[in-house]
């Protein structure tokens, strides 16, 4: 059974940039729920997709968007960086609803310079 | 709005004493209780979890935690600290059929050979 895997591991970008990040969720598993962690502090929910559809939304501007695919992976767009972007980015997938166990992957560490 | 409070950024223990990590919620309805860790350079990992039932919760590495409704609280413990327990702990809530985790700022627990 392979894991939720992230890419790139890492990333560098420039204020104003627009940046695309990747998650392959869990074998089976049909939602797929976006975080942003902050040095120091918890994550935060982003958005969540379920079967492609985006499925409940944090706190975060429209220059935040996702897709979900047909196999389930996901990507997370952020138009317009800006500095406070930069934070650890973490994809978690699951089955099902709420209450079923999200599964993390290593995250995406993006800073913006 | 439902918020997560964890009772001290940082815990240090000595090796087989005691672990206490604190955690109370907000919310007006019963949630869904998690508690997760992370070790360095890594994602979360779900130690346990609360949707219903008993409310003493059984996790892994020896982890449990009490859900007491009255305290609005989630208190993490374990009998025996060992040195490979020391990382980020972070208690998250959910409220039933709600997308939306919330997570605490996290607890760092140091422990002390």
């Amino acid at each position: 059974e392979t894991g939720v895997t992230q890419s790139p591991t890492h990333l560098i970008k420039t204020r104003g940039q627009q940046v695309t990040l990747r998650c392959s969720s869990q074998s089976g598993h049909n939602t797929v729920s976006w975080y942003q962690q902050a040095l120091g502090q918890g994550p935060q929910f982003i958005f969540q997709y379920y079967r492609e559809e985006e499925n409940g939304r944090g706190n975060f501007p429209p220059r935040f968007s996702g897709l979900q695919f047909p196999n389930y992976s996901s990507e997370l767009n952020v138009n317009a960086l800006e500095l406070d972007d930069s934070a650890l980015y973490l994809c978690a997938s699951s089955f099902g609803g709420a209450k079923e166990t999200q599964y993390f992957g290593p995250g995406t560490r993006l800073l913006v310079l | 709005a439902q918020s997560v409070t964890q009772l001290g950024s940082h815990v240090s223990v000595s090796e087989g004493a005691l672990v206490l990590l604190r955690c109370n919620y907000s919310s007006s309805v019963p949630p869904y209780l998690f508690w997760y860790v992370q070790y360095p350079n890594q994602g979360l990992q779900l130690l346990l979890k609360y949707t219903t039932g008993a409310t003493l919760v059984k996790g892994i590495n020896g982890f449990e935690a009490e859900f007491k409704k009255s305290e609005t609280s989630f208190h993490l413990t374990k009998p025996s600290a060992h040195m490979s327990d020391a990382a980020e702990y972070f208690c998250a809530v959910i409220i039933n059929y709600g997308q939306n985790f919330v997570f605490g700022p996290g607890t760092r627990l140091s422990v002390l050979p």
